[in-house]
């Protein structure tokens, strides 16, 4: 299993700013990934962050936008950039131990309002 | 649609009474599960169903995977006031470790 922290827990931002989010895990891991959920829905995968390269983004969802850094095997971060309204969710990260072992573990979630 | 629709969105019980929520899927999988979310927190993964299970149990809980009509339920017997949450099934989808949340049910237990 593996522990996973993430900092800041809820922030409340203005329109056009940015914000990055760090997502830490007590332990290296193969797979980490950030999503998004809105007010009362489910999560949807933003990307699949990789270490030492660029992240796979999935459809709907763009690096100018959504940034993502992954220099070891323990620690990403997420930039929510030009904020809107729009963006207020809930953006959790979660790891994977790889293959084998399907299941994922979270973080708590940084819960972003943006005004 | 989503790969993962559940049923019902909200389920409200009394202490003590089991719950069961169902997800439907649409592609072939090698496994589903079930995680639980308390009230816009991470999610925690319950339990783990491969394709060539038909029915797991947990404690409290038991996860039923009928892959010929891509369904899945999960049953929460003798439900208490901590089990209010959020549940939702996820299906591994695109290869590797990614996965596809369903839609999600909200139960409340009351006591």
């Amino acid at each position: 299993s593996a522990v996973i922290s993430q900092k800041p827990s809820r922030d409340i931002c203005q329109r056009g700013t940015s914000l990055t989010i760090q997502c830490q895990v007590d332990s290296q891991v193969t797979m980490m990934f950030w999503y998004r959920q809105q007010p009362g829905q489910s999560l949807t995968l933003i990307a699949t962050a990789n270490q030492g390269s660029e992240a796979t983004y999935e459809s709907g969802f763009v690096i100018d936008k959504f940034p993502i850094s992954r220099p070891n095997l323990t620690f990403s971060t997420l930039t929510v950039s030009n904020m809107s309204p729009e963006d207020s969710s809930i953006y959790l990260c979660s790891a994977g131990t790889g293959p084998g072992h399907n299941e994922q573990f979270f973080g708590p979630g940084t819960r972003l309002t943006v005004l | 649609s989503q790969q993962g629709e559940e049923d019902p969105q909200a389920l409200s019980i009394q202490e003590g009474e089991n719950a069961t929520m169902n997800c439907s899927y649409k592609t072939s999988i090698n496994n589903l599960q079930w995680y639980r979310q308390n009230s816009g927190r991470g999610l925690v993964h319950l339990i783990l169903i491969r394709s060539n299970e038909r029915e797991k149990h947990s404690g409290r809980l038991r996860v039923t995977l009928d892959t010929s009509k891509k369904s899945s339920s999960l049953l929460i017997t003798a439900s208490r006031a901590a089990d209010t949450a959020s549940y939702f099934c996820a299906t591994p989808t695109g290869g590797g470790n990614k996965l596809t949340f369903g839609t999600g049910t909200q139960l409340k237990v009351e006591l």
